[in-house]
């Protein structure tokens, strides 16, 4: 099956921009989606599809997608931003239409 | 709003079967715009989709290859939730499980997948 490569930690300074990235054959044919995990939580999806963000969630969360690469930016980062980010797409490398995951990306903030 | 809540053993014995449930409300196990899966975390192995089951018009089935020959995904329309169970369990099954409800959403410019409702994950750790 196919695979989705993440950098395993980013550093941001509070009030910066960060950009985390997304790689993998299935982001030609899929968007990704991103979805925030906080030490003991599940996963909360922050961005999906070209760049939607659920209710709830801060518009300094945006997504962006071009060939292989998808990425997530955050604008003017928070404390609380401080989590691991991962990535998902749909995958039909195999027989079926299935489901793929980045390694994710822990953000500190500093 | 949709909520996911699971529940079933936190310890299972090795070569025996893991059995998870995950109970719906604010939505339907038979709804025909969402697919409900299952997917477990581990430091080893990260985030790792194992499967789903939907509806649309009959009842379907996709798993993940590396747990294809062990995994059965139930739909239970009479509770509205819907079932994992994985067979011949090792150490290495060991993870937090959580089930979640993929969506898609197309017009004729865009199609959109995602996951966009979680539980809150069980531990389930295999061992003797």
């Amino acid at each position: 099956s196919s695979e989705l490569t993440q950098d395993p930690a980013v550093s941001v300074a509070l009030g910066q921009t960060v950009r985390i990235t997304c790689q993998g054959d299935s982001l030609r044919s899929y968007y990704a989606s991103w979805y925030q995990q906080k030490p003991g939580q599940a996963p909360v999806l922050v961005i999906y599809g070209k760049n939607n963000r659920p209710s709830g969630i801060p518009d300094r969360f945006s997504g962006s997608s071009s060939g292989n690469t998808a990425s997530l930016t955050i604008t003017g980062a928070q404390a609380e931003d401080e989590a691991d980010y991962y990535c998902n797409s749909r995958d039909s490398s195999g027989n079926h239409l299935n489901w793929v995951f980045g390694g994710g990306t822990k953000l500190t903030v500093l | 709003q949709v909520q996911l809540q699971q529940s079933g053993p936190g310890l299972v014995k090795p070569s025996q079967t893991l059995s998870l449930t995950c109970a719906i409300s604010g939505d339907s196990v038979s709804s025909n715009s969402a697919a409900w899966n299952w997917i477990r975390q581990s430091p080893s192995r990260g985030l790792e989709w194992l499967g789903r089951t939907y509806y649309r018009s009959k009842w379907y089935n996709d798993y993940a290859v590396s747990v294809k020959s062990r995994i059965t995904i139930n739909p239970d329309t009479s509770k509205n939730q819907f079932s994992l169970q994985l067979n011949s369990v090792t150490p290495e099954d060991t993870a937090v499980y959580y089930c979640a409800r993929d969506k898609r959403e197309d017009s004729s410019s865009w199609l959109y997948y995602y996951m966009d409702v979680w539980g809150k994950g069980t531990t389930v750790t295999v061992s003797s």
